[in-house]
């Protein structure tokens, strides 16, 4: 199983927003609504950020949203703030009952 | 407070064993499965094996079939991680992670992570 593709860097100042997008194949994010997304600041565990595509968990602020379009998934942070900077993984479960991250995009604040 | 502390991390040689603990406290173990990921240094993260709450159903990664088991212990709140047969690319951190429950296909709450090199 390959990794979902993830741009490796994006960035954007405080107050705009950025997508991260994440590209898999019909046999993981094409096939099921099942695509979360991780944040992981240095040094510290990842910590759920979406989940079924476009879901929130408690405690999550709505300046994270995220969409799905055939094999792609997007993670888009609105109103940037520096808090946000940290390593973002998306994750799909795929049709051989196994669970496939993307390889991480980084994002710095300006 | 939910939490999932990992233990039994440590250096190996190529080719041994060694086994990973995960303590849950703060929520019903025994209601959720569970999963180990881990993350090489520098790289992503990378799903290793699933194991439900009644321990009815195991997946794994193909890059540790063969050589990991998962299993769990519900009356001590504990997973577990036997890896054997390890290699250099084994070297992570590897963290427990508690699936966040039925149709989601997340994990919602993450350890701090058991460091494990294979070097020798």
């Amino acid at each position: 199983q390959s990794a979902l593709t993830q741009p490796p860097s994006v960035s954007g100042s405080p107050g705009q927003s950025v997508t991260i997008s994440c590209t898999g194949t019909s046999s993981d994010v094409g096939s099921y609504n099942r695509v979360s997304w991780y944040q992981q600041p240095p040094g510290t565990a990842p910590k759920l950020m979406i989940y079924e595509v476009s879901n929130r968990p408690s405690g999550v602020p709505d300046r994270f949203s995220g969409s799905k379009s055939g094999n792609t998934a997007s993670l888009t942070i609105s109103g940037l703030q520096a808090e946000d900077e940290a390593d973002y993984y998306c994750n799909s479960y795929t049709s051989s009952n196994t669970w496939v991250f993307g390889g991480g995009t980084k994002l710095t604040v300006l | 407070e939910v939490q999932l502390v990992e233990s039994g991390g440590g250096l190996v040689q190529p080719g041994g064993s060694l086994r990973l603990s995960c303590a849950a406290s703060g929520f019903t173990f025994s209601s959720y499965s569970m999963n180990w990921v881990r993350q090489a240094p520098g790289k992503g993260l990378e799903w290793v094996s699933y194991i439900s709450n009644s321990i009815s159903i195991i997946y794994y990664a193909d890059s540790v079939k063969g050589r990991f088991t998962i299993s769990r212990d519900n009356a001590k709140n504990s997973l577990y991680l036997q890896m054997n047969s390890l290699r250099d690319e084994d070297t992570a951190v590897y963290y427990c992670a508690r699936y966040f429950g039925s149709g989601t296909y997340a994990f919602d709450i993450w350890g701090q992570g058991t460091m494990v090199t294979v070097s020798s």
